[in-house]
C-alpha cells in the first residue's frame, strides 16, 4: 500500500534516554515534516526537509534531531535535552512543495516515565 | 505563535444537523487548508482554498474564505456520527512556506 509508516505506535522512555521515531514513505514525495501535538495545543512544527541531505528547524526544534539520508526516510530523535517529550508525534509528506496538501502518518505516542 | 485559531473549541450536534467551524488568522496567506483528525490517528486533508478564491465545495463540505476579515469557515451539511472528529485549519503564508496549524475544533455528532 502507498503511504506513510510511522513506528513504533507507542513508546515508553525513561528520563535521560534518547529515542528515535521512524517515518518511512513510498509516495515519492520530496518534502517531509515532523509535528508535535499536545492536548489543546494543535500541531507544532519540529523539523522539515524539502530534499535529501537537507533539513531545516521548525518552531520547536530544541531537544530534537533529524537526518534525511534517503528520500523515503526521515527519522526523528528525541534527545534527553528535550525537557517535556511526552507527546503525540506526527510525520507528514508533501507532494507539491508549492501549495500542496500534507499527507500524514498515523502517529507515534511517546510517554516518558 | 499559532497562525490560525478555530472557533468554537468544541461543538456538539445531532445527526442530520449542519456543523459550522470558523478559523481566523493574523497575516496574509497564500492558501488555507482544512484537515480532519479522528482520535489517536493522523490528520487527513479535506480541502484547500487559495487566497483568490471565496468558496469551494467538496461533497458535504463547503469552505469559505474572507481575506478582508482574515477568516474562513467550514460547513459540514447533514452531519453523521462518523463525522465526529477534530477539525484543524492550516495556513501557508506563501506558496513555498510550511503550514501553520490552529488548535482545532472538536466536533461530536450524536446519533
Amino acid at each position: 500500500d502507498g503511504g506513510i509508516t510511522q513506528s513504533p505506535k507507542y513508546l515508553f522512555r525513561k528520563e535521560g534516554q534518547n529515542v528515535t521515531l521512524s517515518c518511512e514513505q513510498n509516495l515519492n514525495h520530496d518534502a517531509m515534516y515532523w509535528y508535535r501535538q499536545d492536548p489543546g495545543q494543535g500541531l507544532r512544527l519540529i523539523y522539515y526537509s524539502q530534499i535529501v541531505n537537507d533539513f531545516q528547524k521548525g518552531d520547536i526544534a530544541e531537544g530534537y534531531s533529524v537526518s534525511r539520508e534517503k528520500k523515503e526516510s526521515f527519522p526523528l530523535t528525541v534527545t534527553s535535552a528535550q525537557k517535556n517529550p511526552t507527546a503525540f508525534y506526527l510525520c507528514a509528506t508533501r507532494g507539491t512543495v508549492n501549495t500542496g496538501e500534507l499527507f500524514f502518518g498515523e502517529g507515534s505516542r511517546l510517554t516518558v516515565l | 505563535s499559532q497562525q490560525g485559531e478555530e472557533d468554537p473549541q468544541a461543538l456538539s450536534i445531532q445527526e442530520g444537523e449542519n456543523a459550522t467551524m470558523n478559523c481566523s488568522y493574523k497575516t496574509s496567506i497564500n492558501n488555507l487548508q482544512w484537515y480532519r483528525q479522528n482520535s489517536g490517528r493522523g490528520l487527513v486533508h479535506l480541502i484547500l482554498i487559495r487566497s483568490n478564491e471565496r468558496e469551494k465545495h467538496s461533497g458535504r463540505l463547503r469552505v469559505t474564505l474572507d481575506t478582508s476579515k482574515k477568516s474562513s469557515s467550514l460547513l459540514i451539511t447533514a452531519s453523521r456520527a462518523a463525522d465526529t472528529a477534530s477539525y484543524f485549519c492550516a495556513t501557508a503564508v506563501s506558496g513555498y512556506s510550511t503550514l501553520t496549524f490552529g488548535k482545532g475544533t472538536m466536533l461530536l455528532v450524536s446519533p
